[in-house]
């Protein structure tokens, strides 16, 4: 059964660059179909898809944050990575990766989530 | 594509019928996934594809909908069902969910 863990900071400072990567375990990220996420959640609010990666490297972003999103995989590894800069307030959330198969399948594997603050 | 649930919180009892609606701004065909979150936890896949079970959820969970119109039906309330629910679009990128519903105890 795969297994998804965040890992990062929980505090990063103003216009710094939030970085966090995901552990994927009990599966290979290489395996062909499945689209890897990062995705946040203000408290109280929906959650809020950041983009995916296939294994290949393709990526797509949600537009509201392209300028300043880079998600990244390394298959070595088993692991994917979200890098988001100039941070402000705004970015505090929790923040989750998730795994992704065919768009008719949903999300059905999370990570358990890491609570990134931005603060100085 | 905006997903627009409704309503934002309800209150009912053990047992009762329960039932959530999420409307598409646009035509989604059947691309459409509920979500259930509990407090502190990652969101939990219900049902996929509009109306299809994910393995291991409860038959009380059902939904049904298509194109613009979604409803997520728990047959009869049980205490571990007193959660946030979620809808959430596939059918085109960006990726988009609903605001949520609150289910709490009457």
């Amino acid at each position: 059964q795969v297994q998804l863990q965040e890992s990062g900071p929980g505090v990063v400072k103003p216009s710094q660059t939030l970085s966090l990567t995901c552990t994927v375990s009990g599966g290979s990220i290489s395996s062909s179909g499945y689209y890897w996420s990062w995705i946040r959640q203000h408290p109280g609010k929906g959650p809020e898809w950041i983009g995916y990666i296939y294994y290949t490297g393709s990526t797509h972003y949600n537009p509201s944050l392209k300028s300043r999103v880079t998600i990244s995989v390394d298959t070595t590894q088993n692991q994917f990575s979200l890098n988001l800069s100039s941070v402000t307030a705004a970015d505090t959330a929790v923040y989750y990766c998730a795994r992704e198969g065919t768009r008719s399948s949903g999300w059905s594997t999370w990570g358990q989530g890491t609570l990134v603050t931005v603060s100085s | 594509i905006q997903m627009t649930q409704s309503p934002l919180s309800l209150s009912a009892s053990v047992g009762d019928r329960v039932t959530i609606t999420c409307r598409a701004s646009e035509s989604i065909s059947s691309y459409l996934h509920w979500y259930q979150q509990k407090p502190g936890k990652a969101p939990k896949l219900l049902i996929y594809s509009a109306s299809s079970l994910q393995s291991g959820v409860p038959s009380r969970f059902s939904g049904s909908g298509s194109r613009t119109d979604f409803t997520l039906t728990i047959s009869s309330l049980q205490p571990e069902d007193f959660a946030t629910y979620f809808c959430q679009q596939s059918y085109t990128l960006p990726r988009t969910f609903g605001g949520g519903t609150k289910v709490e105890i009457e």
